[in-house]
């Protein structure tokens, strides 16, 4: 069955910094890879997916990913980060030819002033 | 365009109740998930739908937890006796179609607490 990684519960950073949230998967085919975020008390927003192609990935509000596929990894980044980016981030995957998606613990993301 | 609706937003009951969730997919959106999260946890699926079909019910309690979507639009999610541990965010979530590639969209939740 697929699963998630993310090793790190909280990431703390200075507003203006990089921002890098980790994640790992193992699946037995090929991967199809997502990341969500979460505000308090509010549900999921899809930020970005891999499926085939570039390896890099542009999303929602400045977020990027690169898929790596010998390392297993798909790390979540924006260059330059906000306060309002603090909120929970999931990374998910989903096994092609299996529909559920597995979804990892979260990372708590903290931006500081 | 609207999101995904869910009600209530917050239920408190004892245990042994039973309780009742509702969710309204985006609009044209064959497939609908429920999620239960955990605090501290990723969503975790218990029941996915492809129009008024069940496609995956694995991860489901049968035993307590059931649901239906009877004409393919809207749901329900039902807990009969709910347990101490059954206290969590249960998420709704829709698709496209059942594509391994769709993103899914969520609603904002219903957090239930089980005294």
């Amino acid at each position: 069955a697929q699963s998630v990684a993310q090793p790190e519960d909280q990431v703390n950073v200075a507003e203006g910094n990089p921002l890098t949230v980790k994640c790992t998967y193992s699946v037995s085919g090929n991967p199809y890879l997502f990341w969500y975020v979460q505000y308090p008390n509010r549900g999921l927003q899809f930020l970005l997916k891999y499926i085939t192609g570039d390896n890099l990935v542009k999303g929602s509000y400045g977020f990027e990913a690169e898929f790596n596929k010998s390392q297993t990894s798909f790390h979540l980044k924006k260059p330059s980060a906000l306060v309002s980016d603090s909120a929970l981030y999931f990374c998910a995957v989903r096994d092609y030819g299996n529909n559920r998606l597995a979804f990892g613990k979260g990372n708590q993301v903290v931006v500081i002033p | 365009e609207a999101g995904v609706a869910q009600s209530p937003r917050y239920k408190i009951i004892e245990k042994r109740q039973s309780v009742a969730f509702w969710c309204n997919p985006i609009s044209g959106h064959a497939t609908l998930y429920w999620y239960q999260q955990i605090l501290g946890q990723g969503p975790k699926l218990l029941i996915q739908f492809q129009n008024n079909g069940v496609v995956d019910d694995s991860q489901l309690p049968k035993d307590r937890f059931s649901a239906e979507r009877l004409k393919g639009v809207d749901s329900t999610l039902k807990i009969q006796p709910a347990k101490l541990e059954d206290s969590a965010v249960y998420l709704c979530a829709s698709s496209l179609s059942g594509d391994s590639n769709q993103p899914q969209h969520f609603g904002d939740g219903t957090r239930l607490s089980i005294l």
